[in-house]
């Protein structure tokens, strides 16, 4: 069982149009998070949620909205889709002081 | 100055070689730190953790150098399949604070 799965893997889209991705552990973790790397490998964490509630929400713009229903699962919205959005989304889990678990990754490409 | 720095690389290095490559943060508050490998196009995965007293798993082995704010990773006889970008990353208080360094590409030629 993959311990944190997320889905698409891979999501062409154009420009304007709004987009979800989702993500699940099967760990137990409290803490979710979402992270992007773009092109020059940089990853920034976007958002956190520790037993769905919101933690970090670093300067990220509004068209993207992350919704926990649930500890094991955080998913992320995007509205309105533009270019710059292209990247790759990871999302994480953590329990503690311990380090993350990721999931594969949701390649995302704006035309 | 970024708050964690590393090398970019790449590292070119021969199978069988020794290799080390250093990562500086500037938060002298930080608390923990850990390094993450991430092969191409694939996600990162934890490697070690660092600890205070040093910390070695078979051929890896990591310090921390409080004094000068810097982690280090020295990997032994390495082998074409340590071939990758070494990520280190700092906990600067919390669990929910981990600053990412930008990576260390590291190419084994055989």
């Amino acid at each position: 069982d993959t311990a944190v799965s997320q889905t698409p893997k891979y999501l062409v889209t154009q420009m304007g149009n709004d987009k979800s991705i989702k993500c699940e552990q099967n760990l137990g973790h409290d803490t979710m998070y979402w992270y992007k790397q773009d092109s020059k490998k940089f990853l920034k964490i976007m958002f956190s949620y520790n037993n769905k509630e919101l933690i970090i929400n670093e300067t990220v713009p509004n068209r993207f909205s992350p919704k926990s229903p649930d500890k094991a699962h955080l998913n992320l919205h995007i509205n309105s889709l533009e270019l710059g959005d292209s990247a790759v989304y990871f999302c994480a889990s953590s329990q503690g002081a311990d380090g993350y678990t990721f999931g594969s990754g949701t390649r995302l490409t704006v035309v | 100055r970024k708050e964690v720095e590393q090398d970019p690389g790449p590292f070119n290095v021969p199978e069988g070689a020794t290799v080390a490559f250093n990562c500086t943060y500037s938060n002298s508050a930080s608390q923990s730190f850990f390094w993450y490998r991430q092969d191409c196009r694939k996600e990162p995965k934890l490697l070690m953790s660092v600890y205070s007293s040093g910390n070695e798993d078979g051929r890896f082995t990591a310090q921390l150098n409080r004094a000068s704010q810097y982690i280090s990773l020295l990997i032994r006889d390495s082998k074409l399949s340590d071939s990758a970008t070494y990520l280190c990353v700092v906990n600067m208080g919390s669990n929910y604070q981990l600053i990412w360094g930008a990576g260390t590409k590291l190419i084994i030629k055989p």
